[in-house]
């Protein structure tokens, strides 16, 4: 069983269009994290979002944790090929140390 | 440049041939970890370790072990490899809670 549930785990669009990736799960965190991988490459942090119903944008990409944080969204508006990848979004349980992370979503923009 | 190292980048062997993969962070982080990485199934910590002389069992350890001597490198040994420890391997480093945890290029290992 995951404890964190990203959806949807392919998602393939044209250039242009908007998306939104999901993490979910019924634990609560005291932060959550996304990482983008790219091919043979270690992920690498986009974002960390602490506060429940925090909003952080990142250029094209806005983060939303959610307000009993336990949930958090990526948004990306007018998605570029240069977007493509691997998202993994992470979670710190409160009061533990480790990072738990979803199973990913691969993305891919086509031109 | 901060970064986290890992060699070999690429690693096929046998079945039951002693292996270990070096990691080293030049960062001075207290904390660092070993992932897995297969389809599906995301990232699953292996082992972790908070300091120097403590490690600890994180979500999939069985056939690993580690080592933390120093501060700077977290070695991962698989003793006697079988073919179900065939994945991409990231080790990773972070300072406190809320830090930015870093990761490694990953190895990809095969057990035939």
């Amino acid at each position: 069983t995951q404890l964190l549930e990203q959806s949807p785990q392919f998602l393939s669009i044209q250039e242009g269009e908007n998306l939104t990736v999901y993490c979910n799960s019924s634990s609560v965190f005291s932060s959550l994290q996304w990482y983008r991988q790219e091919p043979g490459e270690g992920p690498v942090l986009l974002v960390t979002v602490v506060t429940g119903g925090e909003v952080k944008k990142l250029k094209r990409l806005t983060f939303q944790f959610g307000d009993a944080r336990k949930d958090s969204s990526l948004h990306i508006t007018a998605a570029q090929p240069g977007d493509t990848g691997l998202y993994l979004c992470a979670g710190r349980i409160q009061g533990a140390q480790k990072l738990v992370f979803g199973q990913g979503t691969r993305l891919t923009i086509n031109p | 440049e901060a970064q986290v190292t890992q060699n070999p980048r690429y690693l096929i062997t046998v079945t039951g041939k002693k292996l270990t993969v070096t990691c080293s962070q030049n960062m001075n982080h207290e904390y660092m970890s070993w992932y897995r990485q297969d389809p599906g199934l995301g990232l699953r910590q292996i082992y972790y370790s908070m300091n120097v002389e403590v490690t600890d069992k994180g979500d999939v350890p069985e056939g690993y072990k580690v080592s933390r001597k120093e501060k700077r490198n977290f070695p991962l040994i698989l003793e006697s490899p079988s073919p179900n420890q065939t994945s991409l391997y990231f080790c990773a480093s972070r300072g406190t809670a809320y830090n930015e945890q870093f990761f490694g290029p990953g190895t990809r290992l095969t057990v035939l």
